[in-house]
C-alpha cells in the first residue's frame, strides 16, 4: 500500500505557466481533497471529490481545476500560475468518517 | 461561519510538563472533530478522532459541547512531541475546516 502519492515534490513555475499536480491513492477511498497550506492560515480546501466523476469547489477554488475520472486519481491543474499560488499543496483521501490520509505534499513556487 | 479556532500560535513547554492545545469550533450541532499532527516538513498525520475516544501517543481530547471546545491534552510532554498541531472539523462530505495550527515546542 503506497497510500497517497503526490508528484512532483517541488516545482518552480513562471507567472502565467500552467501545470498539473498529480495525486493518486491505492486504498479505494471515495473521498479525495486538495488543500493548500500557507503560513499562519492553516490548510484551506481548494477542491474535493466524493467519488469518481463528482467534484466540487472548496474554500479557495479560483485559479484551479480538478477532475476525477477514476477512483484512484485526482489531479489539480493550475491554469495560469500567479505568485499568490506559491504554497504547499496537499492531496488527501478518506473512506469516510475516519479522517484523511494525506500525501507528502508539493512545494510550489511561482516567480 | 464554519470556523475552527486555535488561539495559540506557539506553545512552549519543558519536557515532563503538562500540555493543553486549545481548539474551539463554531457549530450548534454534533460536530465531527479531528486532531492532526505535522512533524517538521512531513505530511499531516491523523492523531485523534473525537468519536473513537482513543488515546494516541499519550494524547487525549474531550469534546465539550457546552464550551464548543475540543482541547488536546497530554500529562507529560516529550521532546518528540514537538510539532505543528491542527484541529479540524468535518463540515459534511469529508470537507474539513482546519484551524490555523499551534506549534508545540518541548524543550529539554
Amino acid at each position: 500500500n503506497a497510500g497517497v502519492t503526490q508528484t512532483p515534490k517541488f516545482q518552480v513555475l513562471k507567472t502565467g505557466q500552467s501545470m498539473t499536480l498529480q495525486c493518486a491513492q491505492d486504498m479505494n477511498h471515495e473521498y479525495m481533497s486538495w488543500y493548500r497550506q500557507d503560513p499562519g492560515m492553516g490548510l484551506r480546501l481548494i477542491h474535493y471529490s466524493v467519488g469518481a466523476g463528482i467534484t466540487d469547489q472548496g474554500e479557495v477554488p479560483n485559479g484551479y481545476n480538478v477532475s476525477r475520472s477514476t477512483t484512484e486519481d485526482f489531479p489539480l491543474r493550475l491554469l495560469s500560475a500567479a505568485p499568490s499560488q506559491t504554497s504547499v499543496y496537499f492531496c488527501a483521501s478518506s473512506p469516510g468518517n475516519v479522517g484523511y490520509t494525506f500525501g507528502s505534499g508539493t512545494r510550489l513556487t511561482v516567480v | 461561519a464554519q470556523r475552527v479556532t486555535q488561539p495559540e500560535k506557539l506553545l512552549s513547554v519543558f519536557k515532563g510538563a503538562p500540555v493543553e492545545l486549545k481548539c474551539n469550533y463554531s457549530y450548534s450541532g454534533s460536530p465531527e472533530l479531528f486532531w492532526y499532527v505535522q512533524y517538521s516538513r512531513q505530511r499531516l498525520q491523523l492523531l485523534l478522532r473525537h468519536i473513537s475516544r482513543e488515546s494516541i501517543k499519550g494524547f487525549t481530547a474531550d469534546l465539550n459541547k457546552g464550551e464548543t471546545s475540543f482541547h488536546l491534552k497530554k500529562p507529560f510532554a516529550q521532546e518528540e512531541d514537538s510539532a505543528m498541531y491542527y484541529c479540524a472539523r468535518n463540515t459534511g462530505f469529508q470537507k474539513l475546516v482546519f484551524g490555523t495550527g499551534t506549534r508545540l515546542l518541548v524543550s529539554p
